[in-house]
């Protein structure tokens, strides 16, 4: 069985400080993991992914984020907010093409 | 440009009414389409999968005669919810897997379905 853990459910943070929203898995197979934005009332929109390689990798509007086999982790981050940042972020697995989502990270950014 | 279209992106109807979702995948073929349901403040939940051309997969909980899925092309999904009751009110987000690309999918820019 596949589980996607968000320990953080807010995250407040001042414009242009650094953030790092964690995100924990467990599963029995081999997993892609994906972070999510979410804007309200809006889909969702791929940040990044790993899917083998490298285990940190970067996506758009510059996050970044590191997988951590040893400890089933794939922490996403960015060096500098900016107001735009603030949305829902999910973190989700992806095993036998079905996705599992984590229960969302809410980041608010303040000006 | 968006490569899964879902519509409407939102829905006012009346209880006891039914209401059909539609998505449709623009630039390629997908014999299997997803369907998420979202609470407010919760996380995306797998309702149930759409198979072209054979019966969905209905997730443990999900009432497959209340939530009629219909994949009768490569590039159409639609989700019919029948009888709807306020409860029935979330946004629901489709899916499409992409073949050849591990695990990735696109979404759908969901539908707010409001039910008064």
């Amino acid at each position: 069985a596949q589980s996607v853990t968000q320990l953080d459910s807010q995250v407040p943070v001042f414009e242009e400080a650094p953030v790092e929203l964690r995100c924990n898995y467990s599963s029995s197979v081999s997993v892609y993991l994906f972070w999510y934005v979410q804007y309200p009332n809006q889909g969702l929109q791929l940040l990044l992914k790993y899917l083998s390689g490298s285990t940190l990798v970067k996506g758009i509007n510059g996050f970044e984020a590191e997988f951590n086999k040893s400890q089933t982790s794939f922490h996403l981050r960015k060096p500098s907010v900016h107001i735009s940042d603030t949305a829902e972020y999910f973190c989700a697995v992806n095993a036998g093409n079905q996705f599992y989502f984590g229960t969302g990270t809410s980041l608010t950014v303040i000006p | 440009g968006a490569v899964v279209s879902q519509h409407p992106s939102w829905v006012i109807c009346k209880s006891g009414t039914s209401v059909k979702i539609e998505c449709r995948s623009l630039d390629f073929q997908a014999t299997t389409m997803f369907w998420y349901r979202q609470f407010p403040k919760q996380s995306l939940m797998l309702m149930a999968t759409s198979n072209e051309g054979s019966k969905a997969t209905y997730e443990q909980g999900v009432e497959k005669d209340k939530f009629l899925i219909n994949h009768a092309s490569l590039t159409l999904s639609t989700l019919t919810v029948t009888s709807a009751h306020p409860e029935d009110s979330s946004f629901y987000i489709c899916s499409v897997p992409l073949r050849g690309l591990k695990g990735e999918a696109f979404f759908g820019q969901g539908t707010r379905l409001t039910v008064v």
